[in-house]
């Protein structure tokens, strides 16, 4: 079984740019949520989508947005960037449903605002 | 919002000590979970923790979910080299379809050989 992807591992970009993240979930998983990780913060929940609608919110400005499609596969979008922005961003996926289980996390991608 | 207190920061220890990591909230969660680190890899999950009390091993980790909710903690015995990483306590809050992960600052393990 193909765990979950992220691309891509690696990004530069400049500030006042935007940039789109892509996460394929393991097949069958209809949940997806994503993380910013930094040294500083540590892993921070941005939000989590299932079946195409996002279920949970965390406390990140509206620039950070995402999406889910129907396959399950995740988007996530990040408007206006900033120096701060730049992190480790991961998603994770699960079954979904009531949000038993434990999540499995992609390898990320890392971010670099200059 | 919940915060979850994991300690040590970091760990240096020789092969074959036995390791011990736990974290603490002021906050109730109905589940906890321990990941591990290594580096530019995302989180693998090692143990997950459904019960309060449940004590639950993997290998040579053995973590349990305290009694009251608000704690859990992991130990690995006789480290290897390979448990090199950093270990992230995670808490879960809420039910049905609201839910989400809180996630300890880390356990930074390093392993003399």
């Amino acid at each position: 079984k193909a765990g979950v992807t992220q691309t891509p591992r690696y990004l530069i970009k400049t500030r006042g740019q935007q940039v789109t993240l892509s996460c394929s979930p393991i097949s069958g998983h209809r949940s997806v949520s994503w993380y910013q990780q930094t040294p500083g913060q540590g892993l921070q929940f941005l939000f989590e989508y299932f079946s195409e609608t996002q279920r949970n919110k965390g406390n990140f400005p509206g620039r950070f947005s995402g999406r889910q499609f129907s396959n399950s596969r995740s988007e996530m979008n990040v408007s206006t960037l900033e120096l701060g922005d730049s992190a480790l961003y991961l998603c994770a996926s699960s079954p979904g449903g009531t949000g038993s289980g434990g999540y499995t996390f992609g390898s990320g991608t890392r971010l670099t605002v200059v | 919002g919940q915060q979850l207190n994991q300690s040590p920061q970091s760990m240096f220890i020789q092969e074959g000590e036995d390791v011990s990591m736990n974290c603490t909230s002021s906050s109730i969660f109905n589940t906890w979970l321990w990941y591990k680190q290594e580096p530019g890899e995302g989180p693998v999950l090692l143990i997950a923790l459904y019960k309060a009390g449940e004590l639950t091993s993997n290998g040579r980790l053995t973590a349990q979910f305290g009694i009251t909710r608000k704690d859990s903690f992991l130990n690995i015995s006789a480290s290897i080299p390979s448990d090199v990483g950093i270990y992230f306590c995670a808490g879960r809050s809420g039910g049905g379809s609201n839910y989400k992960l809180t996630f300890g600052k880390g356990t930074l393990l390093t392993v003399n050989p």
